[in-house]
């Protein structure tokens, strides 16, 4: 079956670099239209979608934060790594990666992690 | 970017009773590319509508989606005591995904 899960640092200083790993296993990022993708959540707040990567490795990101925020995949260990640059106390959020479905949604999400970003 | 605006913000019913959620957007979206979610609390967003009428694996036929252009319905026919959520809209249009705020369906 079908899971993914993220993984990282609970607490992060400000200016500092966050590093995600997402792990999964049911699927792989090699068959072709196979996409996996990160989405944050601020607490109490609506989700955001982050960043994208396909199985032939196209990355996109959201426009506003694309500066900061880099997605990779790991093929041969089922894992995409998103990194985000700079990180300030408004990044305060849990992070989900999920596998993009058949038309533009995400039919399989991880747990999230909740990351902190505080001195 | 497409703008998503979801409709009302809170609705509070009771159990057995249907609910209307409607979700709006700044511009033409293909209905290929309109999902809606459920999220409970402490959970992961689950995946309820895609391509605007189409019920995901297990999701039971009490919810139904429709629309299309900028305007989109999610129905909940007989609210189950385990439906009081949040519920967003999602779109994807040229290579972006957007979020709506979310609709919080409590119990009356």
């Amino acid at each position: 079956q079908v899971t993914l899960k993220e993984s990282g640092p609970a607490l992060v200083k400000p200016t500092q670099t966050l590093t995600l790993t997402c792990a999964f296993s049911g699927f792989s990022l090699t068959t072709s239209g196979v996409c996996v993708g990160w989405i944050r959540q601020p607490p109490g707040k609506a989700l955001e979608w982050l960043a994208l990567i396909d199985w032939d490795d196209n990355k996109y990101y959201n426009t506003s934060l694309k500066t900061r925020l880099t997605i990779s995949k790991d093929t041969s260990k089922n894992q995409v790594v998103l990194t985000m640059t700079n990180m300030d106390p408004v990044d305060t959020a849990t992070y989900y990666c999920a596998r993009e479905g058949l038309a533009g949604d995400f039919d399989f999400w991880g747990q999230g992690t909740l990351v902190t970003v505080s001195s | 970017e497409i703008v998503l605006t979801q409709s009302p913000g809170t609705l509070s019913l009771s159990p057995g009773e249907s609910a209307t959620l409607s979700c709006r957007a700044s511009q033409i979206v293909s209905s290929r590319y309109l999902a809606w979610y459920q999220q409970k609390p402490g959970q992961a967003p689950r995946l309820l509508i895609y391509a605007a009428s189409s019920r995901a694996i297990g999701i039971p036929d009490r919810f139904s989606g429709s629309g299309s252009g900028t305007d989109f319905t999610l129905t909940i026919s007989r609210l189950e005591p385990e439906d009081f959520a949040v519920y967003y809209c999602q779109q994807y249009d040229n290579s972006r995904f957007t979020f709506g705020p979310g609709t919080k369906v409590d119990i009356k």
